[in-house]
């Protein structure tokens, strides 16, 4: 079945530094990836949909600049928080979008990225 | 605007007792309705969906049917295990612009005590 890697499954960082998180759909194309947050004990927010070749979408209340997104192909997308801090630490989830429409209705979810910043 | 709202958690019962967890929805023209599934630390897998009122979508003993009538989309198990404690999440996707992007209820834990 269709198989989403994201990379990765957890990281601690340090105040003021950067990192990325990747999402790979491994075995289908995905022109749409959407990059979810959630936090303990609570429901998935969504971040942005990320659009092959595009600028991401951003939801109302998310920082563009950063949380930066790149999708520069249809097998990945990935997730930069620039200038971690302490309250960007959460459990990130990526969603990839079968561009064919052939698979769950394209929603296939990564297994996540725990991110804590110290 | 689009919104799901789930029942209230936690859910504790005992193995073999019956399961209902609530989901209804509030949406413009006709959403796909999903359940998905949460196992402690992983991401999410969707456990059935259905497209279209009354349909029913099944999977490892879990249904659940579109209810236009009463924008409903209850999950329900006959007799649950040990093993389907998780955190369980009703969704809808309206494929507004294109993108289809899914709104999440707010989860619900389910307890499953031996």
């Amino acid at each position: 079945g269709a198989v989403v890697s994201q990379h990765p499954s957890r990281v601690i960082c340090k105040s003021g530094t950067s990192v990325k998180i990747e999402c790979r759909s491994l075995d289908f194309q995905a022109t749409t990836m959407f990059w979810y947050r959630q936090f303990p004990k609570q429901s998935l927010m969504l971040m942005a949909t990320s659009n092959e070749g595009s600028k991401a979408t951003y939801e109302q209340g998310v920082e563009k600049d950063k949380f930066l997104i790149n999708h520069a192909s249809l097998t990945l997308s990935t997730l930069t928080v620039t200038s971690a801090h302490p309250e960007d630490s959460s459990f990130y989830i990526c969603s990839a979008r079968d561009s064919a429409g052939r698979i769950n209705y394209g929603y296939t979810f990564g297994s996540g990225t725990r991110l804590t910043v110290v | 605007g689009n919104s799901v709202t789930q029942m209230e958690g936690p859910v504790t019962l005992s193995e073999e007792a019956f399961l209902t967890i609530n989901c209804t929805y509030t949406a413009t023209g006709y959403p796909s309705l999903f359940w998905y599934v949460q196992y402690p630390g992983e991401g999410l897998q969707l456990l059935l969906k259905a497209t279209k009122a009354d349909d029913k979508g099944s999977n490892k003993g879990f249904e659940a049917t579109y209810r236009k009538e009463t924008t409903s989309f209850h999950l329900e198990k006959g007799s649950v295990q040990v093993s389907d404690s998780a955190v369980y999440f009703c969704a809808l996707s309206t494929l507004s612009g294109n993108t289809g992007k899914l709104i999440f209820g707010q989860g619900t834990t389910l307890q499953v005590k031996p």
